[in-house]
């Protein structure tokens, strides 16, 4: 079964620190796709990225990076210098690469940027 | 670009009462997923069709059904409703026939309120 776990539960920091959003992941899968998305105050999910298991290059998106281990099964987040409009609850998820497949999202973490 | 619409955004039922959530997947998508999101939730899975046929089924209570129609609209019609089905019901609709996998774009959901 899949699974994925975001340990940090809540984490508040001051304006233009940086953050890192932990994510660990369990398939049986060979070829998945893992995904991070935004829940702001405002309630809708917004897409911000999807990675294929065969593909570890990490990628930035200007103050937002994301580092993708195979090997640890980890899909992290970095917010560079952060803004108080970053804060906001941050979903990762996980899908099978076969067909129409469900998303499987973690436990979300709150993210409170203080100014 | 157009996105996903949902409709009602907001909906107060009484107990026992039916409900019925629309959703228009951004043009040209082949897929629309249904989530439900409780409070301090993450989204859970509740079922999927793929070109009009159901593709998936997650733990969809059986007071509940859904259908895609042939304009790709899809409605998620909920009776007997409890005050456990109070939560936020997201669509999402993505593009797997075209290559780029299964990125679930998501609607701004319907919070539905049962009383």
């Amino acid at each position: 079964a899949q699974k994925v776990t975001q340990a940090q539960t809540e984490i508040s920091v001051v304006e233009k620190e940086d953050v890192t959003l932990d994510c660990v992941y369990e398939t049986r899968d060979t070829t998945y796709y893992l995904f991070w998305y935004k829940q702001p105050p405002s309630g809708e999910l917004v897409f911000l990225i999807r990675r294929n298991s065969f593909d570890e290059q990490n990628e930035i998106s200007g103050r937002y990076s994301w580092n993708f281990q195979k090997s640890t099964s980890s899909f992290n987040f970095t917010i560079t210098a952060s803004q108080v409009v970053d804060s906001a609850v941050y979903f990762c998820a996980l899908s099978e690469s076969q067909g129409a497949q469900k998303l499987v999202f973690g436990q979300g973490t709150r993210l409170t940027i203080n100014p | 670009a157009a996105g996903v619409i949902q409709s009602p955004r907001h909906l107060i039922k009484e107990k026992r009462e039916t409900a019925t959530l629309k959703c228009y997947p951004i043009p040209r998508h082949d897929t629309v997923y249904w989530y439900q999101q409780g409070p301090g939730q993450d989204p859970q899975f509740l079922i999927s069709f793929y070109e009009k046929m159901q593709s998936d089924k997650g733990s969809i209570p059986d007071r509940f059904s859904a259908q895609q129609f042939s304009d790709y609209h899809s409605e998620l019609n909920m009776s007997s409703l409890e005050l456990g089905d109070s939560a936020l019901y997201f669509c999402a609709s993505s593009l797997l026939s075209g290559g780029t996998g299964d990125t679930q774009y998501f609607g701004p959901g319907t919070r539905l309120t049962v009383l």
